[in-house]
């Protein structure tokens, strides 16, 4: 079956930049999304279609890909930005199931 | 503003079986394709089930196929699933959420708060 791959996880400091990977064989086909989830509350999408970014959504995230590889990046880290990271896509294949990374625990030291 | 509550959670024992009920509010439920999400506890997260609008098209993860079933009822604006033969395994928090995009390049765009199903003795 089909797998994201995500660092389990990444620190940084306030004021620095923060860069998460996910990679899918896959990702050149469709395209990547990423959930913000903090402690006890729902996931949030903060990038749709790759690069896109919602409304609401503060600037200093974007998103970016290049071949199998997607990127979440923070810039401006900000203590509250302190959550877990989910990318997400699409089998492209098959049914189409859907499949989420493992995900990346982003701690701001 | 879009809500999606999710209720029916609660303690099971293995083998037992149990519904989950979301209700949605806030925008043409009708319309929009509905799955289902959930989260082992210090997990990461599982895409379920889906359901089309209009309920001809279901899909499954592997891990649940043959034991769950999704449906809905647009006259209420409610989402269900039904969970049969439970395992210790199928013990998370269950989210409601809204689909945008067709199923072949689908996200999910808002999510209840989501209901916590126990399996345990």
């Amino acid at each position: 079956s089909y797998e994201l791959t995500q660092p389990p996880s990444v620190s940084v400091s306030p004021g620095q930049a923060a860069r998460i990977t996910c990679s899918g064989d896959e990702l050149p086909k469709k395209y990547a999304y990423w959930y913000q989830q903090k402690s006890g509350q729902a996931p949030v999408l903060v990038i749709y279609e790759d690069t896109k970014r919602p409304s609401g959504i503060p600037e200093r995230f974007s998103g970016s890909i290049l071949g199998t590889m997607a990127t979440l990046t923070i810039a401006d880290v900000q203590v509250e930005d302190e959550a877990d990271y989910y990318c997400f896509s699409t089998e492209s294949t098959g049914d189409h199931k859907k499949v989420f990374g493992g995900g990346t625990k982003l701690t701001v030291l | 503003d879009v809500q999606l509550v999710e209720s029916g959670g609660g303690l099971i024992q293995p083998g037992g079986s149990l519904r989950l009920s979301c209700a949605a509010s806030g925008f043409s439920f009708r319309s929009y394709e509905m799955n289902w999400v959930r989260q082992a506890p210090g997990k990461g997260l599982e895409w379920v089930s889906h359901i089309s609008s209009s309920s001809d098209t279901t899909y499954y993860a592997d891990s649940v196929t043959g034991r769950f079933t999704i449906s809905r009822d647009n006259a209420k604006n409610s989402l269900y699933l039904q969970l049969n033969s439970l395992r210790a395994e199928d013990t998370a928090i269950y989210y409601c959420v809204r689909q945008m995009g067709s199923w072949y390049e689908a996200y999910f765009d808002y999510w209840g708060q989501g209901t916590l199903v126990t399996v345990s003795s």
